[in-house]
């Protein structure tokens, strides 16, 4: 089956520092993959998707990159601030029509320091 | 445009007692979820309803039902609170009746602070 291998957390990092959180994943045909974020008290949020290989996803100085050969789609931004502090998770969805169920990763605390 | 909205937001029951988990979104999608998150183990699908009138078990069903309600509205009901089931639960909804992969992204409740002692 589906499943979605995430870096361990928490990662503290200093703001302005630079961000990496890894994501692989296993799962047959061309899954469709996304980073969500959940700020403190809230639910789930959209951060970035990407629907093919080599397909890049940005939204809010974040990036990742479906890389079918790693099978990875780690996520970066350059210059982190506090208010960047979230759990992030990363998750797939099949590549089946009508199959929409999401699988996820365990999730990363990231805490950005001033 | 509310999205998805989910009651109560916190709730605090003794093992045996029952309740149920209320979610409606207004995007007029026709797939809905149920998720249960906890620490160290991300979000775990528990039901879905592909369409109304439809559900479906997901990866860990044992203690729940579920009721797709309309179109709108999907609930989740525990019979028999068990210690295990304290977790956060969140409920999202989903436009599945698309080919464009692009138009079938999951939106997500504010979720439900469920304690079972």
């Amino acid at each position: 089956g589906n499943s979605v291998t995430q870096m361990e957390g928490p990662v503290t990092l200093s703001e302005e520092a630079f961000l990496t959180i890894n994501c692989t994943y296993t799962a047959t045909g061309y899954p469709s993959l996304f980073w969500y974020v959940q700020y403190p008290g809230e639910g789930l949020q959209l951060l970035l998707k990407a629907t093919k290989a080599d397909d890049k996803g940005s939204n809010k100085g974040f990036e990742a990159t479906y890389r079918k050969e790693t099978t990875s789609f780690h996520l970066e931004k350059g210059s982190v601030q506090v208010s960047d502090s979230a759990v992030y998770f990363c998750a797939l969805r099949g590549s089946n029509f009508g199959n929409e169920k999401l699988t996820f990763g365990t999730g990363t605390r990231l805490t950005i320091i001033p | 445009n509310a999205g998805v909205t989910q009651t109560p937001k916190f709730q605090v029951l003794k093992t045996g007692q029952s309740m149920t988990l209320q979610c409606a979104q207004d995007m007029n999608h026709n797939s809905m979820y149920w998720y249960r998150q906890d620490p160290g183990m991300g979000l775990r699908l528990i039901y879905y309803s592909a369409s109304e009138g439809t559900t479906d078990k997901g990866e860990v069903p044992n203690g729940y039902n579920v009721s797709r309600l309309n179109k709108r509205e999907f609930s989740l009901r525990l019979e028999s609170a068990a210690p295990s089931q304290t977790s956060v639960y969140f409920c999202a909804s989903s436009e599945a009746r698309t080919r464009t992969p692009n138009l079938r992204e999951q939106y997500f409740g504010p979720g439900t602070r469920l304690t079972v002692t």
